[in-house]
């Protein structure tokens, strides 16, 4: 069964830095791309960005280039995303999502981790 | 960036209606179209991708149509358990991106 199993709920002061990580299984992790999706509370999806294990090929959406940074352990099969000084702004819950398929234009994101809630408040 | 709208924003049908929610590409984007279904407190469900294509173990009630920059998602007889919000992703290009989401609500 694949699987994303993303790491616990997080609550930092605006300022800090965090990273979350997600953990595949049960696939090859190193040829499916593999990212983050943001949800603030209340609202809709918003595609943060995607890291292609293999190579390292990383993509970001362009809300949060320069603002968070994707990266992933191929040892491990886990992917992360990292923020430099957080501000109250990034609490939302964070979805580790993988493409479909491994092919180029399989960019559905199919499986979903349960999310990693990350509350930022002074 | 592809921009995708959807509507409505909100549906609101009885069980065994037909619910039939729109989404607009604002340019072409083939059929590279996705559909997701959110449950409160849950993480987005893939039900429909390539347009058409229903994902693994979704219901044969679920539908998707379309191409270029108009498409549909069709619940045939809505049960119970489909009261929630509906996603469309486009894959067409980077950036990646959603609608803002159409509410199927208990009339």
């Amino acid at each position: 069964e694949v699987q994303l199993v993303q790491s616990g709920t997080e609550v930092k002061k605006p300022g800090e830095s965090l990273k979350i990580s997600c953990k595949g299984s049960g696939y090859n992790f190193n040829t499916y791309w593999i990212g983050w999706v943001r949800q603030r509370p209340g609202q809709g999806l918003e595609w943060m960005g995607i890291i292609y294990p293999g190579d390292s090929d990383t993509r970001y959406g362009p809300s949060f280039q320069g603002q968070v940074t994707i990266s992933a352990d191929k040892s491990t099969g886990t992917a992360y995303l990292q923020w430099g000084s957080l501000k109250a702004s990034d609490t939302a819950m964070y979805y580790c999502v993988r493409h479909g398929g491994s092919d180029w234009n399989a960019r559905w994101f199919d499986p979903w981790g349960r999310g990693t809630l990350v509350t930022v408040s002074s | 960036e592809k921009v995708m709208t959807q509507s409505p924003a909100t549906l609101s049908l009885s069980p065994g209606e037909r619910a039939t929610l729109s989404c607009r590409a604002s340019e072409s984007i083939s059929d590279n179209l996705a559909w997701y279904q959110q449950k409160p407190g849950l993480a987005p469900r893939l039900l429909i991708y390539d347009a058409t294509t229903r994902a693994a173990g979704i219901p044969a009630r679920f539908s998707g149509s379309g191409s270029e920059t108009e498409f549909t998602l069709t619940i045939s007889s809505l049960q119970s358990e489909d009261f929630a919000v509906y996603y469309c992703q486009q894959y067409n290009r980077w950036p990646l991106t959603f609608g803002p989401g159409t509410k199927v609500e208990l009339k």
